[in-house]
């Protein structure tokens, strides 16, 4: 099946640094990325519709400004939390459309903001 | 109201039993649902989808009922592996690929 890999797998960072999180379809294009996030014991929950060549759609109560993404290439979508707090300690997931039909999921990326 | 909810569990069941689930979706726009398992610190791994018509895979099954807006999966002859979080998904009415997930049910097979 298709590939979705996720970079770092984890991170610890101090609070008020950035961190960048790298999603890439290891064997597709992708022109739609999607970033959930998900704190311990509830469901993932969309944050942003990440688009090739265009900005990125946010979710109601999404920061922008806090959670840039850039989706500059067909295989590769980036989400960098600003000025992390321990409050985003979270696990990030990103998945990748194939076309029009299913969506993949990278295998996550667990931020720790001490 | 949540677009999608879940009795969050857990379900704590024998190995051999028939466990099932529901969810409750708002969106009665949306045109595909999902059930989705997830073990602990993994990504989501898609389970099955799920049809009006029902849906059969080995011990699952899944059903849609549109009239009641809910989606069931329902696993029989329950395994010790069968242990995780099963997620349901619905996606948006426009067919962006966006998911939206209930919080998950929590299934804990027991020997």
């Amino acid at each position: 099946g298709a590939v979705v890999s996720q970079h770092p797998s984890w991170v610890i960072c101090k609070s008020g640094t950035s961190v960048k999180i790298e999603c890439r379809s290891l064997d597709f294009q992708a022109t739609t990325m999607f970033w959930y996030r998900q704190f311990p014991k509830q469901s993932l929950m969309l944050m942003a519709t990440s688009n090739e060549g265009s900005k990125a759609t946010y979710e109601q109560g999404v920061e922008k400004d806090k959670f840039l993404i850039n989706h500059a290439s067909l295989t590769l979508s980036t989400l960098t939390v600003t000025s992390a707090h321990p409050e985003d300690s979270s696990f990030y997931i990103c998945s990748a459309r194939r076309g029009q039909g299913r969506v993949y999921f990278g295998p996550g990326t667990r931020l720790t903001v001490t | 109201r949540k677009e999608v909810e879940q009795d969050p569990g857990p379900f704590n069941v024998p190995e051999g039993a028939t466990v099932a689930f529901n969810c409750t979706y708002s969106n009665s726009a949306s045109q595909s649902f999902f059930w989705y398992r997830q073990d602990c610190r993994k990504e989501p791994k898609l389970l099955m989808s799920v049809y009006s018509s029902g849906n059969e895979d080995g011990r699952f099954t899944a059903q849609l009922n549109r009239a009641s807006q809910y989606i069931s999966l329902l696993i029989r002859d329950s395994k010790l592996s069968d242990s995780a979080t099963y997620l349901c998904g619905q996606h948006g009415s426009s067919n962006t690929g966006k998911l939206i997930f209930g919080q998950g049910t929590t299934l804990q097979v027991k020997p």
